[in-house]
């Protein structure tokens, strides 16, 4: 079955970009939606926002300015950056398969996540 | 602020039945997207337990349902366990925004 593995680096500067990838085993990329959602600490989760498998991406709007979704299929990662991050980014980020029809779409499973801290 | 609510915590005694709201709207649920269902462990990630409303993951207990009516969704725990005791959010599609959106989330405790 399927697992995911975030990785990257744990702090990151004010105005500096922060770059995360995650890493899939146990199976093929095709057909899904490779997903990244953040949780700052103590609070709920939030959409960052999925590629498929042919590479288009879809944003959540109130971040598509800073984001960039990519993926390497030869290598089974798909990366997540964005730029000018502010003391608003830091969450713990989880990145997660996700599944769709024309109702929506679900997201299963995730990975354990990685905490990213911003600070000069 | 999410677009979807729900109640901050409920609590139930083991044994008896939980039930968890997730108020949308004509922009989200209302308009016919699926609502989904995470169970989030302290100190872990997210779980999946509900997709499409009413659908249970293989190796979820048979003990978590979902349903959805209108501009709302319900995910019931019956026959509350310890292991229950969890941080529970819904999770939709909202046309409005353009976005996957979620719930802020609802503390179940086991008495």
């Amino acid at each position: 079955q399927v697992q995911l593995q975030e990785s990257g680096p744990g702090l990151v500067k004010p105005s500096e970009t922060l770059s995360l990838t995650c890493t899939v085993s146990g199976d093929s990329m095709v057909d899904n939606y490779w997903t990244w959602i953040r949780q700052p600490p103590g609070k709920g989760l939030e959409w960052i926002g999925y590629i498929s498998y042919s590479g288009g991406a879809t944003y959540n709007p109130s971040l598509r300015s800073r984001l960039t979704l990519s993926l390497d299929m030869s290598k089974k990662q798909f990366f997540l950056k964005v730029t000018s991050v502010t003391a608003a980014d830091a969450a713990l980020y989880y990145c997660a398969r996700g599944w769709g029809n024309t109702q929506g779409t679900w997201f299963d499973p995730w990975g354990q996540g990685t905490l990213v801290t911003v600070s000069s | 602020q999410s677009v979807l609510t729900q109640p901050p915590s409920v609590s139930g005694a083991p044994g008896q039945r939980v039930t968890i709201s997730c108020t949308g709207s004509d922009s989200n649920i209302g308009a016919g997207y699926d609502v989904h269902w995470y169970q989030q462990l302290p100190g872990t990630a997210p779980k999946l337990v509900i997709y499409g409303n009413t659908n249970r993951p293989s190796g979820v207990p048979d003990r978590f349902s979902g349903s959805k009516s209108g501009t709302s969704a319900s995910l019931a725990i019956t026959g509350l366990q310890a292991e229950d005791e969890a941080d529970y959010y819904c999770q939709s599609y909202d046309r409005r925004s353009g976005s996957n959106v979620f719930g802020p989330g609802t503390k179940v405790t086991v008495l």
